[in-house]
């Protein structure tokens, strides 16, 4: 079974401050790990979807990178803008698509 | 980038009547579509596969028959919660990958369904 745990559950920054996000997973046979930012009452906004470690990619002021047991998502200097859920998930080789999700982390940024 | 829609936004309903929601791709097709359900600060919870021109796969421990899937077109899914009742208030939630790629998946807006 699928498993993405994320952490921390809260974080609260002051703008400018940068900092990362977790996401540990386990899955079998690896296809995607995608990176979502859900706003209050919204559907999950695409990030980045990572499918190999190593890999990282970038989006304005976030960075997520990607090794064989876990995911990260940096945020550089970040806005009060940058304040919502983000929310991990990934899909393995048996899956047909069907995503499994982590509790999500919300991020708060001080101005 | 990929759109999704859905209607309607809200609902709010009496209990023991039935609600249609409807998820569609904008600018793609779909040949398969997934429904979530997100309760109160909790994460997404995969509900079924919708699958154009077949019948839905469910979830261990959602009721097929309370919660009707209908894959009616490439750009299109309906959800009907029958028979709802106060427990089935909560976010729902579908998403579309690209075709012929799950590694696009693309969320609509969701659903809040309040069951009174």
């Amino acid at each position: 079974e699928d498993q993405v745990t994320q952490s921390p559950e809260a974080l609260r920054l002051q703008e400018g401050e940068s900092s990362s996000l977790n996401c540990s997973y386990t899955v079998s046979g690896l296809r995607g790990l995608f990176w979502y930012r859900q706003d209050p009452g919204k559907g999950p906004e695409f990030l980045f979807t990572l499918y190999s470690a190593g890999e990282e990619k970038e989006k304005e002021r976030l960075k997520a990178t990607l090794t064989k047991k876990e995911s990260f998502l940096h945020i550089t200097a970040p806005k009060p803008e940058d304040s919502a859920t983000y929310l991990c998930a990934v899909y393995g080789g048996t899956s047909y698509g069907k995503l499994t999700f982590g509790q999500g982390t919300i991020l708060t940024v001080h101005p | 980038g990929a759109v999704v829609s859905q209607h309607p936004s809200w609902v709010i309903c009496k209990s023991g009547t039935s609600v249609k929601i409807e998820c569609r791709s904008l600018d793609f097709q779909a040949t398969t579509m997934f429904w979530y359900r997100q309760f109160p600060k909790q994460s997404l919870m995969l509900m079924a596969t919708s699958n154009e021109g077949s019948k839905a796969t469910y979830e261990q421990g959602v009721e097929k028959d309370k919660f009707l899937i209908n894959h009616a077109s490439l750009t299109l899914s309906t959800l009907t919660v029958t028979s709802a009742h106060p427990e089935d208030s909560s976010f729902y939630i579908c998403s579309a990958p690209r075709l012929g790629s799950y590694n696009e998946q693309f969320f609509g807006p969701g659903t809040r369904l309040t069951v009174l």
